[in-house]
């Protein structure tokens, strides 16, 4: 079965600094994809980051990487210089090449002035 | 493009009343999700869908029904509400697997 786990409910960073999420997943496939979608307190989820398991080169998306290390089956979100805009719900997601999306409990993210 | 809308952004239902959520997109997008979301949780799938004409269930689909007439429109039906079924929908979909799924804004429903 595949498992995606968010072990921080909650988080919180101070404005301009950099914080790092944590997510490891569980599947037995060699290919599939890992993303990370943010919801705002608006409710609407949108797509961070997204990352292909064969690629070797972490995903970057300008303040936002990903740190994944394959082996370890981890795949840590870094926000560097966060913003108040940052504050939101935080979820880990696997897909492995069908039409499921496991996700996971999700981070909350405090960004503090 | 408006992405992907749902319609009514918000619903208090009595215990045993029915209604139906609406979903559409205009990415031309084949797959097609309903989630829901309890509060502090992730998202659990209830149906899929893989095209016109095709569904299937998800995690949780007691309770609900789907369609899929056209590539656009994704409805989701809840027939005799419980308090079981308060909760927030999402409506997602996706040109293909392992692609970024686009979510609507979802539909709050509270029922009481």
């Amino acid at each position: 079965a595949q498992t995606v786990t968010q072990s921080q409910p909650e988080m919180s960073v101070q404005e301009a600094e950099t914080v790092t999420l944590s997510c490891t997943y569980d599947t037995s496939e060699n290919n599939y994809y890992l993303f990370w979608y943010k919801q705002p307190p608006s409710r609407q989820m949108i797509l961070v980051i997204r990352q292909e398991a064969y690629k070797q080169q972490n995903a970057t998306e300008n303040r936002f990487s990903v740190n994944f290390q394959k082996a370890a089956k981890s795949f840590s979100l870094k926000i560097s210089d966060s913003q108040l805009g940052d504050t939101a719900m935080y979820f880990c997601a696997l897909n492995t090449g069908g039409f499921k999306t496991i996700f996971g409990a999700g981070t909350r993210l405090f960004v503090k002035a | 493009n408006a992405g992907v809308t749902q319609t009514p952004k918000f619903r208090i239902l009595k215990i045993g009343q029915s209604m139906t959520l609406q979903c559409t997109q205009d990415m031309n997008h084949n797959y097609m999700y309903w989630y829901r979301q309890d509060p502090g949780m992730g998202l659990k799938l209830i149906y899929y869908s893989v095209g016109a004409g095709i569904t299937d269930k998800g995690e949780v689909p007691n309770g609900y029904n789907v369609s899929r007439s056209t590539t656009e429109d994704f409805p989701l039906r809840l027939e005799l509400a419980a308090p079981s079924q308060t909760s927030v929908y999402f409506c997602a979909s996706t040109p293909g697997t392992g692609e970024t799924q686009y979510f609507g804004p979802g539909t709050r429903l509270l029922v009481l």
